[in-house]
């Protein structure tokens, strides 16, 4: 089973920071990889696919990075929406898999 | 984009049974692949089942195969989730959701996600 390990666990930043979240595959895995936002409350939502491309509808300061077995989410200024857990995914190997996720907090 | 409802979630005795649903719109619920995400309290995500566009072709996390069965009625725009022997590690947030984009082929990328039905298993 692949293991996505996420850091930090929790990353806190004021609203217009950068935010930048690493997503570390213990195998390679190309570039099969996605981003999900959670808000408390709400349903998920995809917000990067395939590594680096951005899903319908979300905003450009949301962009991914990487290939092999290190990936980056990065929130280029953050916005007050922005604020939850992020998760990444891979779906090279099977099982699919999550990572623990990364809690960004307003600090 | 489309919408996704859960119902059905509970609480159950372990070894018990329960029936999650999942009432989609908004979008041509024959043309996708759909899943179940499960969300442990305080833990992350774990994916639990999919299913293939006509019913015909599913697959199971290894915990869950041979207890958990996964359906659809594409008349009704219903996914299902059959649970049976349930355990309490399977207490979770049961999402439902679907193929981020609509294939013969699965995507194995989830979107939209409804908000979750949560199932407890617990005497």
């Amino acid at each position: 089973e692949v293991v996505l390990t996420q850091s930090p666990a929790t990353l806190s930043l004021s609203p217009g920071e950068r935010a930048t979240l690493s997503c570390r595959a213990s195998q390679t895995i190309s570039s099969s990889l996605a981003w999900y936002q959670h808000r408390p409350g709400q349903a998920p939502r995809l917000l990067i696919y395939d590594a680096a491309n951005r899903a319908t509808g979300i905003p450009a300061r949301f962009s991914g990075s990487g290939s092999g077995t290190d990936f980056t989410l990065t929130i280029s200024s953050l916005e007050p929406e922005d604020f939850a857990v992020y998760y990444c995914q891979q779906r090279s190997h099977w099982p699919l898999t999550f990572g623990g996720g990364t809690k960004v907090e307003i600090k | 984009e489309g919408q996704l409802v859960e119902s059905g979630g509970g609480l159950v005795q372990p070894g018990g049974s329960l029936r999650l649903s999942c009432e989609a719109s908004g979008f041509t619920f024959s043309s996708y692949w759909m899943h179940w995400v499960r969300q442990v309290p305080g833990k992350g995500l774990m994916w639990v089942s999919r299913i293939n566009i006509d019913g015909r072709v599913t697959s199971y996390a290894d915990s869950v195969k041979g207890r958990f069965t996964i359906s659809r009625d594409n008349a009704r725009h219903t996914l299902y989730l059959q649970m049976s022997s349930l355990r309490a590690e399977d207490t979770g947030l049961y999402f439902c959701v679907r193929d981020a984009h609509s294939s013969v082929l699965v995507q194995n990328w989830f979107d939209p996600w409804g908000k979750g039905t949560l199932v407890t298993v617990s005497s």
